[in-house]
């Protein structure tokens, strides 16, 4: 089944502890996405993409990371999380080409204490 | 700066009216505006459009896009229970950076 997974689905943190939510899809998609979403803001973009190796900032990257040794996964990486960074986390791909749908992970629920 | 404004932010209607989303845009080097639709979990998509005037279907959904008075309206005719959902629409910035609106969310009742 094609699809984008994400891990963990639901994190509870504390301050300052460094964590990675993964992100991988297997559909061979060359262009892969971060988004976070909190109430009333919609989604905003974190990071983007194009490639292998290839990664730009998206609307609000502070205090993200992110990286992309292979095409299938691109994790998410909060290397000192605050507070502000607890919300929805959805992970996107698609196909290269820019006429083609984003594929969106079933999102990930992250609590920083 | 880029921005995205969707309206109305809720709306309440019942089986059988027809609703129209408006989603207005701000977004430098624009290159597509995008819906999706969003129940209790990840945004599946609805349309993307890139030409002015085209508009595009699904069923009972419809788009299109305005690119000179930059805005686009979704049409849902003939709603069902099944169309409560949270509407997003986003613009493209070089088809890579999307900036999404906060969302419209549609309330249908029986």
């Amino acid at each position: 089944e094609a699809q984008v997974t994400q891990n963990p689905r639901y994190l509870i943190t504390v301050t300052g502890k460094k964590l990675t939510v993964t992100c991988s899809q297997n559909m061979n998609h060359e262009y892969m996405s971060w988004y976070r979403q909190d109430p009333g803001l919609g989604l905003r973009q974190i990071y983007y993409s194009m490639n292998v190796e290839v990664t730009d900032k998206g609307d609000v990257p502070e205090g993200y990371k992110v990286s992309r040794k292979e095409k299938r996964n691109f994790p998410l990486i909060l290397e000192s999380p605050s507070p502000n960074q607890t919300s929805l986390y959805f992970c996107a791909s698609r196909v290269g080409t820019a006429y083609n749908e984003q594929f969106f992970g079933p999102g990930t629920r992250l609590t920083v204490l | 700066e880029d921005k995205v404004v969707q309206s109305p932010l809720s709306l309440v209607v019942h089986e059988g009216d027809t609703v129209t989303l408006n989603c207005s845009y701000e977004v430098t080097n624009f290159r597509s505006l995008l819906w999706y639709k969003q129940e209790k979990k990840a945004p599946t998509f609805l349309f993307m459009l890139t030409s002015s005037g085209i508009e595009k279907k699904s069923g009972r959904l419809s788009s299109i896009l305005d690119k000179k008075e930059l805005f686009s309206i979704l049409n849902i005719t003939a709603t069902q229970t099944g169309d409560s959902a949270v509407y997003l629409c986003a613009g493209g910035y070089n088809f890579n950076k999307f900036y999404f609106g906060s969302g419209t969310k549609l309330n249908v009742k029986p």
